[in-house]
């Protein structure tokens, strides 16, 4: 059974860049029908889609976070990352990661990791 | 893109019948037949209940419907059951991008 499970500081400073690790087990991270994605959800803006990620490294992001956001794949170790730069008390949110089918929904999530934005 | 409009919240007694809607624009809702449903409870992942408007995962109860009319999505749960009290929200393909809904409380009274 496919299981997704988010990591990373719980806690990042104003300005610097948040940094969180999807590990993907059950399932390879390279098979073809499937895209890899990152979604936050927070008390202000719900639920936003981040970007996603395919195998070869092919990337697709949300226009308004384009500038700030880079999402990278190690297929070696069937896990995939997300970065986001210059962050503010506005990236307070709950990160999930998720596996994208056919690249027109998500078909299984982790259970998501709270990241706060505070000094 | 503008977050897709679901109701704050929507309760029945068990075994009534409850319907979410989902309200989108014809960017997203009504240019794809690509709405998806989850039941989340907090804390944990979020499950897929419904994908391409109106198709159930295996294992997903067939209480559980979807449609589309124009720019509206809708989720049915028919004979609501104790276990359904979750929150719900939607899901649309945008051409490239994905647009989520504001949510809904399922409260099972």
């Amino acid at each position: 059974q496919l299981q997704l499970q988010e990591s990373g500081p719980g806690l990042v400073k104003p300005s610097e860049t948040l940094s969180l690790t999807c590990t993907v087990s059950g399932g390879s991270i390279s098979s073809a029908d499937f895209y890899w994605g990152w979604i936050r959800q927070s008390p202000g803006k719900g639920l936003e889609w981040i970007g996603n990620i395919y195998y070869s490294g092919s990337t697709y992001y949300n226009p308004s976070l384009k500038s700030r956001v880079t999402i990278s794949v190690d297929t070696s170790k069937n896990q995939f990352s997300l970065k986001l730069s210059s962050v503010s008390a506005a990236d307070t949110a709950v990160y999930y990661c998720a596996r994208l089918r056919m690249a027109y929904y998500f078909d299984c999530w982790g259970q998501g990791t709270p990241v706060t934005v505070s000094s | 893109q503008s977050a897709l409009t679901q109701p704050r919240s929507v309760s029945g007694s068990p075994g009534q019948s409850v319907t979410i809607s989902c309200t989108g624009t014809s960017s997203d809702v009504g240019a794809y037949n690509y709405v998806s449903w989850f039941q989340h409870h907090p804390g944990t992942a979020p499950k897929l209940m419904i994908y391409d408007v109106n198709k159930r995962p295996s294992g997903v109860p067939d209480r559980f419907s979807g449609s589309k009319s124009g720019n509206t999505a809708s989720l049915t749960i028919s004979g609501l059951q104790a276990e359904d009290e979750a929150d719900y929200f939607c899901c649309s393909f945008a051409g490239n991008y994905y647009v989520f809904g504001t949510g809904t409380e399922v409260t099972v009274l």
